[in-house]
C-alpha cells in the first residue's frame, strides 16, 4: 500500500529564508506526486503536482518540488519565505498499485514565518 | 466563478440527530469525494463517486451516507452522529473520473461539532 509521510508537523522559518518542507512516499512505479496548501479557514488548494516528465516542478507563487526517485522524496522549497506563505501544507501521493487506484495525503506540515 | 460550495461552514448538533452536509460543483466534474480532517491525521478520504449514481468507500465510511442523483451534487448524510464524528469536513472534486491522477478542487469545508 502507498504511504506519505512529512517529516516535521510543524516548521517555522524567517521570512526571506530558505522554505524546505519534506516529504517521502511509498508507492508503485509511476507515482503521481501533489502538494496542496491550506490557508485559515479555507479548503485546499493545488501548489503543483508531478506525473511525469521533468523532475524539477515549478508550482505556483514561487514554489517548486523535486522528484528524486531513488530517495523516493518530493521536498517543496522555496527560495525566500514571506508572510503570506503560513499555512498548513500537504503532500499526496496516488498510483495504480495493483488496480488499488487511490490518493493518499500526508499529515501536514504547519509552516509559521517569523518577522 | 468555479469552484464547490459547501454548506453550512459551521454546524453544532446533538448526539443522534441526523444531519446533512450538501456539496454541489459548477465544472462538470465526474469525480467527487468526502475527507474528514482530523489533527495529526490529515485527510482522510469518507466516500468518493466516480460519476452518477456510482458511489464507494472509502478508509473511514463507517457512520456516513451519500448519494449521487446529479452531477453536481454529493451530499454527505449523518444518520445518527457521535462524538467522534466531530471533524473538519472537506468535499472535493476533479476533472477524472478516477480522482487519484488528477488536481482536486476542495470546498471551504464543513466544521462538524457533536455534543
Amino acid at each position: 500500500a502507498q504511504s506519505v509521510t512529512q517529516l516535521g508537523s510543524h516548521v517555522s522559518v524567517s521570512e526571506g529564508a530558505l522554505v524546505l518542507l519534506r516529504c517521502n512516499y511509498s508507492s508503485s512505479v509511476p507515482p503521481y506526486l501533489f502538494w496542496y496548501v491550506q490557508y485559515p479557514n479555507q479548503g485546499l488548494q493545488l501548489l503543483l503536482k508531478y506525473t511525469t516528465g521533468a523532475t524539477l516542478v515549478k508550482g505556483i507563487n514561487g514554489f517548486e518540488a523535486e522528484f528524486k526517485k531513488s530517495e523516493t522524496s518530493f521536498h517543496l522549497t522555496k527560495p525566500s519565505a514571506h508572510m503570506s506563505d503560513a499555512a498548513e501544507y500537504f503532500c499526496a501521493v496516488s498510483g495504480d498499485n495493483f488496480g488499488n487506484e487511490k490518493l493518499t495525503f500526508g499529515t501536514g506540515t504547519r509552516l509559521t514565518i517569523i518577522p | 466563478e468555479a469552484q464547490v460550495t459547501q454548506n453550512p461552514r459551521y454546524l453544532i448538533t446533538v448526539t443522534g440527530k441526523k444531519l446533512t452536509v450538501t456539496c454541489s460543483q459548477n465544472m462538470n466534474h465526474e469525480y467527487m469525494s468526502w475527507y474528514r480532517q482530523d489533527p495529526g491525521l490529515g485527510l482522510r478520504q469518507i466516500y468518493y463517486s466516480m460519476n452518477v449514481e456510482v458511489t464507494d468507500k472509502g478508509d473511514v465510511p463507517e457512520g456516513y451516507k451519500v448519494s449521487r442523483k446529479e452531477k453536481r451534487n454529493f451530499p454527505l448524510i449523518l444518520e445518527s452522529p457521535s462524538p467522534n464524528q466531530t471533524s473538519l469536513y472537506f468535499c472535493a472534486s476533479s476533472p477524472g473520473n478516477r480522482g487519484w491522477n488528477s488536481p482536486l478542487h476542495f470546498g471551504n469545508g464543513t466544521r462538524l461539532t457533536v455534543t
